[in-house]
């Protein structure tokens, strides 16, 4: 089975200071990794993903991530946030074959003038 | 191209009500999930579907139903609706036949309260 932790609940941070939003999974197979971005009273959308290769992935919006495997972790990164960044972040894994996505609790990013 | 469209956007029911959440995706995906959003607790998995005529249970599948009769179609039935089914309900999509283009889509969610 696998599992993912999101280790904060909430980030407030200035506008255009850097960002990091932490994500830990578990799981014994290879996984594929997600981050989502979801608006207020919106659905989700992709932000970036991880399914092999290089470990440091680029995403939209500049955001950018890296995959640690000793770690388990793919913490999402941002250098400059922008008043529009403010959201709810998801981090998810998926199997290979496997369809269904498990996510974790979230990480709301407040950003502020 | 519509991507994943789930009906209704908004609904209340009475306690012990049944209704019927639709779902549906044009982009021939093999894969089919519903999710459930609770605050501070992200998005778990109800049910999903790996192709037409398969589903199993995800996390919290109890008051639950699904099917899948065609690769299109995902709806997912409340069979008597308690309070403690208030929540926003996504559905998604995915496909991993090329592996490069693995994502999964969403629909833009069901906000449902039972009183």
């Amino acid at each position: 089975a696998q599992s993912v932790t999101q280790l904060d609940s909430q980030v407030p941070v200035f506008e255009e200071a850097p960002v990091e939003l932490r994500c830990n999974y578990s799981s014994s197979v290879s996984v594929y990794l997600f981050w989502y971005v979801q608006y207020p009273n919106q659905g989700l959308q992709l932000l970036l993903k991880y399914l092999s290769g290089s470990t440091l992935v680029k995403g939209i919006n500049g955001f950018e991530a890296e995959f640690n495997k000793s770690q388990t972790s793919f913490h999402l990164r941002k250098p400059s946030v922008h008043i529009s960044d403010t959201a709810e972040y998801f981090c998810a894994v998926m199997r290979p074959w496997g369809g269904k996505l498990i996510f974790g609790q979230g990480t709301e990013l407040s950003v502020k003038p | 191209n519509a991507g994943v469209t789930q009906t209704p956007k908004f609904q209340v029911l009475k306690t012990g009500q049944s209704m019927t959440l639709q779902c549906a995706q044009d982009m021939n995906h093999e894969y089919m999930s519903w999710y459930r959003q609770d605050p501070g607790m992200g998005l778990r998995l109800i049910h999903y579907s790996v192709g037409a005529g398969i589903t199993d249970q995800g996390e919290v599948p109890n008051g639950y139903n699904v099917s899948r009769s065609t690769t299109e179609d995902f709806p997912l039935r409340l069979l008597s609706a308690a309070p403690s089914q208030t929540s926003v309900y996504f559905c998604a999509s995915s496909s991993q036949r090329d592996r490069e283009n693995t994502e999964a889509f969403f629909g833009q969610g069901t906000r449902l309260t039972v009183v």
